[in-house]
């Protein structure tokens, strides 16, 4: 099986423009969850998705939002992008909810000028 | 609200020494406790996990213990060899919440 794909890698940004990131999970895979990863906060939980409905969120302001699609695949979308967005962001995929191996993505880097 | 402390931040041995990375978590019914590891530039992986009804899993030269009263959890892996060196996250959850990761220890294994 292929594992999880996300595009683009790698994205620069400007201050207060907005961004789309996508996540293709493992095929078979209900839940797709996102975070975001800095060096000095390790892995930050942003939200999960399964079914398509949004099932849990992490501690991060309106501007970051998701969706997941009938097909599983996933977007997070960051609005007004802040400096401090600049971080690599992270899915990942897991058959269904719940506590299981999540299988994650490369990760697409994002710098915001 | 939910965290889990990871210490130490970094952590250098020698080959052949073992390793032991400390995670305490905060939230009494978490009861999924996972260890991942990222190496430089890849994704993490994960290499071993274990749940609250077990006190320790061991997998090879990785093992994990669980102190439910304590609310902690310790990685512990022997033998360490160069291509252990990584960083390793710890994680904890409860039910179907979500995954709270530790900040992370970089293991440094030098020949």
């Amino acid at each position: 099986k292929a594992g999880v794909t996300q595009t683009p890698r790698y994205l620069i940004k400007t201050r207060g423009q907005q961004v789309t990131l996508s996540c293709s999970p493992i095929s078979g895979h209900r839940s797709v969850s996102w975070y975001q990863q800095t060096p000095g906060q390790g892995l930050q939980f942003l939200f999960e998705y399964f079914s398509e409905t949004q099932r849990n969120k992490g501690n991060f302001p309106g501007r970051f939002s998701g969706r997941q699609f009938s097909n599983s695949r996933s977007e997070m979308n960051v609005s007004t992008l802040e400096l401090g967005d600049s971080a690599l962001y992270l899915c990942a995929s897991s058959p269904d909810r719940g506590q299981n191996e999540q299988f994650f993505g490369p990760g697409t880097r994002l710098t915001v000028l | 609200g939910e965290n889990v402390e990871q210490h130490p931040s970094t952590l250098s041995v020698q080959e052949g020494d073992s390793a032991v990375i400390k995670c305490t978590y905060s939230d009494s019914a978490s009861n999924y406790f996972p260890w991942y590891k990222q190496e430089l530039g890849k994704r993490p992986q994960l290499i071993i996990d274990i749940r609250s009804n077990v006190g320790e899993k061991k997998d090879q030269r990785i093992a994990v213990t669980l102190n439910k009263t304590a609310k902690h959890f310790s990685l512990h892996i022997t033998e360490t060899q160069p291509e252990d060196s990584a960083v390793y996250f710890c994680a904890a959850s409860k039910r179907t919440d979500k995954l709270i990761f530790g900040t992370g220890t970089r293991l440094q294994v030098f020949p």
